[in-house]
């Protein structure tokens, strides 16, 4: 199994809500990444887990919550979001933790009304 | 902080014409990778060059990378419609960790 699955594909929230989008891998990788990509914009790395611990936060609020269950999972909560904060929120995975190539999956298109 | 960068353009060819795309970049790094990016959706990888690497192929892709000038081109040879797409290098840099650079990205059209 070589695919990254992202859940939900869509997902429309206002700013009051609480929500997540859900990351899954089954290739054994030991690295997951969350990027966010805004339209005709490269991504933008959010947060890195590595060996299931949190390695990497680039600076990202804390209406963001990153989780790690284990190491197929990966979870994204969100919280009191801006509609600044609209945009393709993209998962990865790569095997260790060393610039390798990272598999991506389809991404979840989020709008917060 | 490192920046893979690409020159930042919009292709439009003719099926079956050659698309080249070029990308640079601003410190050492141990590898340089370029992904595709269908609308909307998740980036493919499709290639991924080492620092002591020269060219590489993939099929119809051809990467080369100069370290002396920071700077790689990817070509695409024989475009086909499918090959629409934005295309993203994305550098890794030499004593880093898991984080990727990626450049702006090259929306290339292919037109059947």
């Amino acid at each position: 199994d070589t695919e990254v699955t992202q859940t939900p594909k869509h997902l429309v929230m206002g700013m009051t809500n609480k929500k997540s989008l859900k990351c899954e891998q089954h290739m054994g990788h030991r690295a997951m990444y969350w990027y966010k990509q805004k339209a005709k914009k490269p991504p933008e790395l959010m947060f890195v887990y590595s060996y299931e611990k949190l390695s990497i936060n680039e600076s990202v609020p804390s209406r963001f919550s990153p989780e790690c269950p284990n190491s197929s999972l990966l979870n994204l909560h969100l919280h009191a979001l801006q509609p600044e904060d609209s945009a393709l929120y993209l998962c990865a995975s790569s095997q260790g933790d060393r610039a390798n190539e990272q598999f991506f999956g389809p991404g979840t298109r989020l709008t917060v009304l | 902080s490192q920046q893979g960068e690409e020159d930042p353009q919009a292709l439009s060819i003719q099926e079956g014409e050659n698309a080249t795309m070029n990308c640079s970049y601003k410190t050492s790094i141990n590898n340089l990778q370029w992904y595709r990016q269908n609308s909307g959706r998740g980036l493919v990888h499709l290639i991924l060059i080492r620092s002591n690497e020269r060219e590489k192929h993939s099929g119809r892709l051809r990467v080369t990378l100069d370290t002396s000038k920071k700077s790689s081109s990817l070509l695409i040879t024989a475009s086909r419609a499918a090959d629409t797409a934005s295309y993203f290098c994305a550098t890794a840099a030499l004593y880093g960790n898991n984080r990727l650079a990626f450049g702006k990205g090259n929306q290339v059209v292919v037109i059947p």
